[in-house]
């Protein structure tokens, strides 16, 4: 693993099932975020982590939950799909300062039929 | 809220200079970022500017107004490959976690 993974790279999901997209970092970052991208709307931030154990709501978090159980692992969960979900979604991570910037994992595209 | 904004689209021919803008109105600024994004892939880290003035990489060159709540993103010696998306994003400094937030994007087009 170099950076961020992601899984899966891409998903069909029925409307209403359970689903959780995985992320999982290797550069010991303390704080992680989950972005939804959405054509035209740009990265809108879903929720983020600024270390193990804490996590908080970002601009769009309804209908999706988190938990940060490590420093890894930070994985989203849609507790009942629905079509207004469609999107391609991103993990990022940094070092808390912001000042490096962001890295991004290489995104998961849902689609919710 | 957070307002941040820059141009959809934009064509340019291969070997020319394209400035891409941005203007933002948020409620903190620690700072801005540009980014790249090609499509079907990840954003790239590209550029952070802290304070005014330009900084510049190579081909790219980041420019920052504090006063002005505007930055630019300019490309010279355009290549095929810089075909793109490129993200301005605003980082603040928060008590509750630092946030990044982004404009929609400006898709770059370059025409041989």
């Amino acid at each position: 693993i170099a950076g961020i993974t992601q899984a899966p790279t891409s998903q069909i999901l029925a409307a209403g099932r359970r689903m959780t997209l995985r992320c999982t970092q290797d550069m010991r970052h303390n704080a992680m975020y989950w972005y939804r991208q959405d054509l035209g709307l740009g990265l809108r931030l879903i929720h983020y982590s600024n270390t193990a154990g804490t996590t908080g709501k970002g601009e769009v978090p309804d209908g999706y939950s988190v938990s940060r159980a490590n420093t890894d692992d930070f994985p989203l969960t849609l507790a009942s799909a629905v079509p207004s979900q469609t999107s391609v979604y991103f993990c990022a991570s940094s070092d808390g300062t912001g000042a490096q910037g962001y890295t991004f994992g290489s995104g998961t595209r849902l689609t919710v039929v | 809220g957070q307002n941040i904004d820059q141009p959809t689209e934009m064509t340019a021919t291969e070997g020319a200079i394209v400035q891409i803008n941005c203007t933002y109105q948020t409620s903190g600024f620690n700072g801005l970022f540009w980014y790249q994004q090609h499509a079907g892939e990840a954003p790239t880290f590209l550029s952070y500017n802290v304070l005014d003035g330009l900084e510049e990489k190579g081909r790219f060159s980041s420019f920052l107004s504090r006063s002005k709540g505007y930055s630019y993103l300019l490309l010279k010696e355009l290549q095929m490959k810089d075909s793109a998306s490129y993200l301005c994003a605003v980082f603040m400094i928060k008590a509750a976690g630092n946030k990044l937030t982004f404009g929609g994007g400006t898709r770059v087009l370059v025409k041989p």
